[in-house]
């Protein structure tokens, strides 16, 4: 059973809504990850957060909006988005190694399945 | 930079056959990290194995082994008679200290009854 749960399972929401992507660990992992996945490609990174602090973006629009509250908690929130943004959105969480690197096993939630209408 | 090619885009076998799923990675450094992980349709990643660049040491569990091999920079995976809960799409990644996980574009393997 994995230890990182999200929610919703699925989420429909119009260009205009505003909604949010909640994932929990409770594994003590230091590090969390947003990833997209879109139909027949691999996981694609969005965020990346270290000991709470967002410490990778990697281009991603401001449309979307991470947010991490506590050390078991990653929120992604979601506002304007365009139908392209429709995917299964993955959480991840992984211990931080002592020299800070990432390298260590992600270990993912089932993932929420984003349609934009 | 790095990279990690998976070939097969998808491969279709009987149950009980074997399959072998081929990695080939590529990097500058010497000390990295690399995954197998299984997305069944329900779409969560579950992590299968990781071997670090400094163990060459090839791994059995279950039915599931691998084998990894530096000269050929590749980590190849490998099911044993095969079942129809074996149909997965797997993603090969690999990571560097510090670096993002790089994954492969995935092998759709399905298992027919």
């Amino acid at each position: 059973d994995t230890e990182v749960t999200q929610t919703p399972k699925h989420l429909v929401m119009g260009m205009t809504n505003k909604k949010s992507l909640k994932c929990e660990q409770h594994m003590g992992h230091r590090a969390m990850y947003w990833y997209k996945q879109k139909a027949k490609k691999p996981p694609e990174l969005m965020f990346v957060y270290s000991y709470e602090k967002l410490s990778i973006n990697e281009s991603v629009p401001s449309r979307f909006s991470p947010e991490c509250p506590n050390s078991s908690l990653l929120n992604l929130h979601l506002h304007a988005l365009q139908p392209e943004d429709s995917a299964l959105y993955l959480c991840a969480s992984s211990q931080v190694s002592p020299q800070g690197g990432r390298t260590d096993t992600q270990y993912f939630g089932p993932g929420t399945r984003l349609t934009v209408l | 930079a790095q990279k990690v090619t998976q070939a097969q885009t998808e491969i279709s076998v009987v149950e009980k056959e074997d399959v072998t799923l081929d990695c080939v990675y590529e990097t500058r450094d010497t000390t990295y990290y690399l995954f197998w992980y299984k997305q069944p349709p329900s779409g969560e990643l579950v992590f299968l194995i990781r071997r670090n660049s400094f163990d060459e040491q090839n791994e059995i569990s279950g039915r599931y082994s691998w084998n990894f091999q530096k000269s050929t920079s590749s980590f190849n995976f490998t099911i044993t008679a095969s079942q129809v809960v074996d149909s997965a799409v797997y993603f090969c990644a690999l990571s560097v200290r510090g670096q993002n996980f790089v994954f492969g574009p995935g092998t759709r393997l399905s298992v027919l009854p």
